[in-house]
């Protein structure tokens, strides 16, 4: 099976404006999770999308939003951008509990 | 909620030794521990993982080991080699649709 795949890999924005990032998951993986990498904080958990739903929501601001489709993909965005946004964003997919991550989309703010 | 603490936050060891990482969590509820190799430029890949009904799980050099009693488990990779030079993360979540909280990485050297 080909593993989860993320688009773009590298983004380079500006402060104030807004993102959308693309995670497709493994076939047959129901449910989709995204995480926000950094040097300072780790891992963190966003949110999960599981049937078009979201499931459970992490610790941050309303700027950042979700959705997934019929089809499982699912996407994150990413409005007003700061500084402190720069960070690798990781998508996971899963059948069980068992998680498996994408190679991550690095977005720089400047 | 959830809290993983992590340790050592960097570790340097000879080719062929032993390398253990630990983490403790906070949550006796939480009942599933993963384990994740994140090599640079790329994403966590899971290496191995323990749900709380067993104390130990092998796979070839890789074992993990749990104490639901003092909330720890650790990461033991033997017979080290260079590619294992990663940053390792561990996670625990209450399974189900709980989602996974990550300890801080431990940034593993292996010198050859």
């Amino acid at each position: 099976k080909a593993g989860v795949t993320q688009t773009p890999r590298y983004l380079i924005k500006t402060r104030g404006q807004q993102v959308t990032l693309s995670c497709s998951p493994i076939s047959g993986h129901r449910s989709v999770s995204w995480y926000q990498q950094t040097p300072g904080q780790g891992l963190q958990f966003l949110f999960e999308y599981f049937s078009e739903t979201q499931r459970n929501k992490g610790n941050f601001p309303g700027r950042f939003s979700g959705r997934q489709f019929s089809n499982s993909r699912s996407e994150m965005n990413v409005s007003t951008l700061e500084l402190g946004d720069s960070a690798l964003y990781l998508c996971a997919s899963s059948f069980d509990v068992t998680q498996y991550f994408g190679p991550g989309t690095r977005l720089l703010v400047l | 909620g959830e809290n993983v603490e992590q340790h050592p936050s960097t570790l340097s060891v000879q080719e062929g030794d032993s390398a253990v990482i630990k983490c403790t969590y906070s949550d006796s509820a939480s009942n599933y521990f993963p384990w994740y190799k994140q090599e640079l430029g790329k994403g966590p890949q899971l290496i191995i993982d323990i749900r709380s009904n067993v104390g130990e799980k092998k796979d070839q050099r890789i074992a993990v080991t749990l104490n639901k009693t003092a909330k720890h488990f650790s990461l033991h990779i033997t017979e080290t080699q260079p590619e294992d030079s990663a940053v390792y993360f561990c996670a625990a979540s209450k399974s189900g649709n709980t989602p996974l909280v990550f300890g801080k990485g431990t940034r593993l050297s292996v010198i050859a």
